[in-house]
């Protein structure tokens, strides 16, 4: 079985300070990793992804996020925090052999205050 | 290319009665996989199907719950005698194939509230 945690509920962070949004994963084999985005009553916007190669991954809005196999981690970072930011951050995994069936990570809410 | 379209976008039900939710993948798309998020939760994983078939239920409950993908037509996520405890966002993703690390698309969601 697979399972994503994301070990802070909320994030604060000034605007145009550095953020980071935490995640670490189980899973068998090697993983499939992601980060979505949702904006109140709205779906999940694809951030980034990781599937091989560097594990500096870049993706939209300025974020990237560094894939940690040996502290099974991927966490989200940007340098410098933007008001608009602030949102629900979902981490999520899947295996080569799933499809793409996700399993999500419970969510943390980055707040950037001006 | 329109993005995955769910509808209706809210729904309101009482209890015992039925729900259909329905979610038109992206074009191009022939895989669509259903997610509940109860409210300040994550997403929980119900049920992938492919055109005609379920691929996997694992997340999905025992009873009242069922889903579909014709051949024509949107997707179909059918609960039936609803209960308050069913109220939640009800999501929509799709994706192109099978093959790992393909990202998934989602809808806007549907939000059913059962009073």
């Amino acid at each position: 079985a697979q399972s994503v945690a994301q070990p802070e509920d909320q994030v604060n962070v000034a605007e145009g300070n550095p953020l980071t949004v935490k995640c670490t994963y189980s899973v068998s084999g090697n993983p499939y990793l992601f980060w979505y985005v949702q904006y109140p009553n709205r779906g999940l916007q694809f951030l980034l992804k990781y599937i091989t190669g560097d594990n500096l991954v870049k993706g939209s809005y300025g974020f990237e996020a560094e894939f940690n196999k040996s502290q099974t981690s991927f966490h989200l970072k940007k340098p410098s925090a933007l008001v608009s930011d602030s949102a629900l951050y979902f981490c999520a995994v899947s295996q080569f052999n799933a499809g793409n069936m996700l399993t999500f990570g419970g969510g943390t809410r980055l707040m950037v205050k001006p | 290319n329109a993005g995955v379209m769910q509808n209706p976008r809210h729904l309101v039900r009482r209890r015992g009665q039925e729900a259909r939710l329905r979610c038109s993948p992206m074009k191009g798309h022939s895989h669509v996989y259903w997610y509940r998020q109860l409210p300040e939760e994550g997403l929980k994983f119900m049920v992938y199907l492919q055109k005609e078939n379920i691929i996997d239920e694992s997340g999905m409950p025992k009873e009242r719950f069922s889903a579909e993908f014709p051949k024509e037509g949107p997707s179909i996520l059918r609960i039936q005698q609803v209960v308050r405890g069913d109220s939640a966002a009800y999501f929509c993703a799709s994706s192109p194939g099978t093959t790992g690390g393909t990202e998934a698309f989602f809808g806007q969601g549907t939000r059913l509230t059962v009073v």
